[in-house]
């Protein structure tokens, strides 16, 4: 079955390092979405992708980065990690290009910086 | 009910009862809608979407219902039951393919 996944689940770094959060989707969709999901907030948007080497930046972005090389992956990168940005972190994608599409999520990323 | 940037309500059913989650959206420009259910430590769930030319739609269970002039979204969870149990939330598109969130509401459905 087709499916969106994450890695690692769980992730604990110390401030100033860089940090990859991985998301792979095998349904070939076009979109691909990065949230952070935080108390208080509903999902905001840090960076999307409309398709390859297509990449903007959402409501959040800053701190963050994205590249997409293929239709399957969009990494999400954190350049030097900072405390405000523990939380819990969801990738989702989509089918249609300009089309209003239901976003189908990931199981999550849990990242804890110290 | 719910707001998109409030910060979460709850409710408690008793199993077998009907369940009516609110969310209440800002933008009358909006005219795309869906509901996710979340459980703990798992992602969003699609439950059911809705396009502003409708004000109800039905799925297996659930319906949701659309007031434009209020700007109001309902979801209705018919003989709730325990696996229901989670945190429900509304999504509103505005443009292309990007939604704003509500923060949920979260369903404790009592044996």
């Amino acid at each position: 079955d087709a499916e969106i996944t994450q890695s690692p689940r769980h992730k604990i770094t110390e401030t100033g390092r860089q940090v990859t959060l991985a998301c792979h989707q095998t349904w070939n969709h076009n979109n691909m979405f990065w949230y952070r999901q935080d108390l208080g907030h509903g999902l905001r948007l840090i960076h999307y992708s409309y398709g390859v080497h297509d990449t903007n930046k959402g409501e959040v972005s800053d701190g963050y980065s994205v590249s997409r090389s293929n239709t399957e992956d969009l990494p999400l990168t954190l350049e030097s990690a900072a405390s405000s940005q523990t939380s819990v972190y969801f990738c989702a994608s989509s089918e249609l290009l300009a089309g209003k599409d239901t976003q189908y999520f990931g199981p999550g990323t849990r990242l804890t910086v110290l | 009910g719910e707001s998109v940037g409030l910060h979460l309500p709850t409710l408690s059913v008793q199993e077998g009862d009907n369940s009516i989650i609110n969310c209440a959206y800002s933008n009358s420009a909006s005219d795309y809608f869906i509901w996710y259910k979340q459980e703990s430590g798992k992602g969003p769930q699609f439950i059911i979407d809705i396009r502003s030319n409708m004000d109800k739609r039905q799925g297996q269970r659930v319906t949701v219902l659309l007031n434009k002039t209020v700007k109001h979204l309902s979801l209705q969870i018919a003989a709730t039951q325990p696996g229901d149990s989670a945190v429900y939330f509304c999504a509103e598109n505005i443009e292309g393919n990007q939604f704003y969130f509500g923060t949920g509401t979260s369903l404790t459905v009592i044996p």
